[in-house]
């Protein structure tokens, strides 16, 4: 069973606009954290944002922000007001306590930003 | 902070030989590092963890002996594709830790491509 899910393929959206990239989890793994990456073009893997398990509020950094629903397993990436600079590749990423400290990645998001 | 250098950024070479890429931590100490490998437009496949002093975890289904991994010292993990043939022709990226913590982010290398003709 995938223990990360990205639903979403691709996604277009305007400048400045805000955008959801959607991320379930699976896990029965009480401690966890849960990792979002940018990958642009050029294949380097640019660290975002980071939600642990156990933390009450949602995680924020500047444009990014998460959006952790632990009941439902999810843990969506909200992109505030958009740059062409944003147009990449998004990839959900889970690292289980109990599972050493590899990080497993879902399918990945792009995300396609439009003037 | 938290540099991770990955050397060579592209290889091409020909079917039947080997071929190493070096991944290495610039300012910080690395006890593991993990290897990755990605087709276009496709997820990052863990392939191996590497640990410094001792033989390399592999993930189910990678060949050991096609992949050697080897991690001589705090800084540097190799990955060495034996008897490359086509179907190996992917992009191979490698990552570490600051710290074993489950918070600490992984930082990655800019990748190798790889080509075997």
């Amino acid at each position: 069973a995938q223990k990360i899910t990205q639903t979403q393929p691709g996604m277009f959206v305007q400048e400045k606009e805000a955008v959801t990239l959607d991320c379930t989890y699976d896990t029965s793994d009480p401690s966890y954290g849960l990792f979002w990456y940018k990958q642009p073009s050029s294949g380097e893997m640019i660290f975002l944002i980071y939600q642990g398990s156990y933390d009450q509020q949602n995680a924020t950094e500047g444009r990014y922000s998460l959006n952790f629903q632990k009941a439902r397993k999810s843990a969506n990436l909200v992109i505030s007001a958009s740059q062409l600079g944003d147009s990449a590749m998004y990839f959900c990423a889970m690292r289980e306590a109990q599972a050493g400290t590899a990080l497993i990645f879902g399918k990945g998001t792009t995300l396609s930003v439009s003037s | 902070g938290a540099v991770v250098s990955q050397h060579p950024s592209w290889v091409i070479c020909k079917s039947g030989t080997s071929v190493k890429i070096e991944c290495r931590s610039l300012d910080f100490q690395a006890t593991t590092m993990f290897w990755y490998r990605q087709f276009p437009k496709q997820s990052l496949m863990l392939m191996a963890t590497s640990n410094e002093g001792s033989k390399a975890t592999y993930e189910q289904g990678v060949e050991k002996d096609k992949f050697l991994i080897n991690h001589a010292s705090l800084t540097l993990s190799t990955l060495t594709v034996t008897s490359a043939h086509p179907e190996d022709s992917s992009f191979y990226i490698c990552s570490a830790s600051i710290r074993d913590l489950l918070n600490s982010p992984l930082h990655f290398g800019n990748g190798t491509r790889l080509t075997v003709t």
